[in-house]
């Protein structure tokens, strides 16, 4: 079975500091992707980062990392320079796309809530 | 305009009734999915279609029914609503052919409140 596991219900960082949400997966499927999704308190979905689980190196978008440790079966997300408009819900997300598996569909963790202090 | 709309945004209901919730989308997406999030849960899959002849269960589909009616329209019904259906839905896109990774995108959330 697919899981994503989020640790962490809640963090603070200041403001201008880094943070690191932590998250880990469990699948048997040769390859995935995983995601991170940020969700204000607007509620949308804004898609961050992607790491391919066949990627030779950590994904960076701007300000966001992706510490891909495979072996280890962890994909945490790396914020830096942390600015008040980071306060938000992250979800960590799993699809797996190997064979009749690649349905599209995402398995996403319980969130972790990030409150960001000026 | 936005890419995946949900209507409604909002609605309170109360239990035991029919509701649709409806979704569209002008990306020429084939793959939908219906999602639900509650509050330390995460998003959990309801339904999911690759076009409008092929419509697949999730994990929490009971209490739930769908409709392709076109490929830019996806709707999810509760055919008798119950309480611990109160949730915020969700709508999401994905396309194999235009990415490598099943990028989905999300519609702005529809919030439910059975009474």
């Amino acid at each position: 079975a697919q899981k994503i596991t989020q640790t962490q219900p809640g963090m603070f960082v200041q403001e201008k500091e880094a943070v690191t949400l932590d998250c880990t997966y469990d699948t048997s499927d040769p390859s995935y992707g995983l995601f991170w999704y940020k969700q204000p308190s607007s509620g949308e979905m804004i898609f961050l980062i992607y790491q391919g689980s066949y990627d030779q190196q950590n994904a960076t978008e701007g300000r966001y990392s992706l510490n891909f440790q495979k072996a280890r079966k962890s994909a945490n997300l790396v914020i830096s320079a942390s600015q008040l408009g980071d306060s938000a819900m992250y979800f960590c997300a799993m699809t797996p796309l190997h064979g009749s598996s690649n349905t599209g569909k995402l398995i996403f963790g319980q969130g972790t809530t990030l409150q960001v202090k000026p | 305009d936005a890419d995946v709309t949900q209507t409604p945004r909002n609605r309170i209901t109360k239990t035991g009734k029919r509701i649709m919730l409806e979704c569209s989308q002008t990306k020429g997406h084939d793959r939908m999915y219906w999602y639900r999030q509650d509050p330390g849960l995460g998003l959990r899959l309801i339904y999911y279609s690759f076009d409008v002849k092929d419509i697949n269960k999730g994990e929490i589909s009971d209490g739930y029914s769908v409709s392709r009616q076109a490929q830019a329209k996806f709707s999810l019904s509760l055919e008798s609503a119950i309480p611990n259906q109160t949730a915020l839905y969700f709508c999401a896109t994905s396309d194999l052919t235009s990415g490598a990774y099943n990028e989905q995108f999300f519609g702005p959330g529809t919030r439910l409140t059975v009474l």
